[in-house]
């Protein structure tokens, strides 16, 4: 059964502080990694799709890292603000069907004032 | 523009009514289509997905359809809306191999 984990489940932050977690998949047939952020009553919005190991994508104060060959991703965030309170979900397609995702249950992240 | 239209926002249907739901799509053509689900308090549950017009791959046997009529156009229903239906039903597009899923604003179900 393919499955992907996150950690912690949730966070709690204080402002300012920078933050990272990780999201673990299994390491055969890798295809894709993807990374979103979930805002409550919001729609969920893509942060980044990461195909390579070793690679690590950047928007403004977030960023992600890659490693295929053992099977995580790990999402930091430097200087924490309150817009940054969200769900973040990673998430893999399977090696035999890209048209879907597996998701993980997500990092439910809260930045403290 | 990728953008997603998803209507209505918010909905309160009794248990046993009908329900439609309907999504439309700009941009490119021939996207992969997908409604989601998160009932209260879980996760994202994939409930269909579409690669073309009129082909579509159920992923929970349950009380809901979907179709999809037009290349830009997937439409959820049910004949009759249980209790468990109430959630919050995304609609959402994939263009192509490694790219993002983009997601539309979401309704809002409630079955009273």
């Amino acid at each position: 059964i393919l499955n992907v984990e996150q950690s912690p489940q949730s966070l709690h932050v204080q402002e300012g502080d920078s933050t990272n977690f990780t999201c673990s998949f299994p390491s055969s047939n890798f295809y894709a990694l993807h990374w979103y952020r979930w805002e409550t009553a919001k729609s969920p919005e893509a942060l980044f799709v990461m195909t390579l190991n070793g690679d690590e994508k950047k928007k403004g104060r977030i960023s992600a890292t890659l490693n295929t060959k053992e099977g995580y991703s790990y999402l930091y965030i430097k200087g924490s603000q309150p817009e940054d309170s969200a769900t973040y979900l990673c998430a893999f397609p399977p090696a035999d069907s890209n048209y879907q995702l597996i998701w993980g249950a997500g990092t439910k992240l809260i930045i403290k004032p | 523009s990728q953008t997603i239209h998803q209507w209505p926002a918010t909905l309160v249907q009794p248990v046993g009514s009908p329900l439609s739901l309907e999504c439309t799509v700009e941009g490119t053509s021939n996207p992969n289509l997908y409604w989601y689900r998160q009932a209260a308090g879980r996760g994202l549950q994939l409930l269909f997905y579409s690669v073309g017009i009129g082909q579509i791959s159920s992923e929970v046997p349950q009380n809901l359809s979907a179709s999809r009529p037009q290349d830009r156009q997937f439409i959820l229903s049910s004949k009759k809306l249980l209790l468990s239906d109430s959630g919050f039903y995304l609609c959402a597009r994939r263009d192509r191999d490694n790219s993002p899923l983009h997601f539309g604003n979401g309704t809002r179900l409630t079955v009273t």
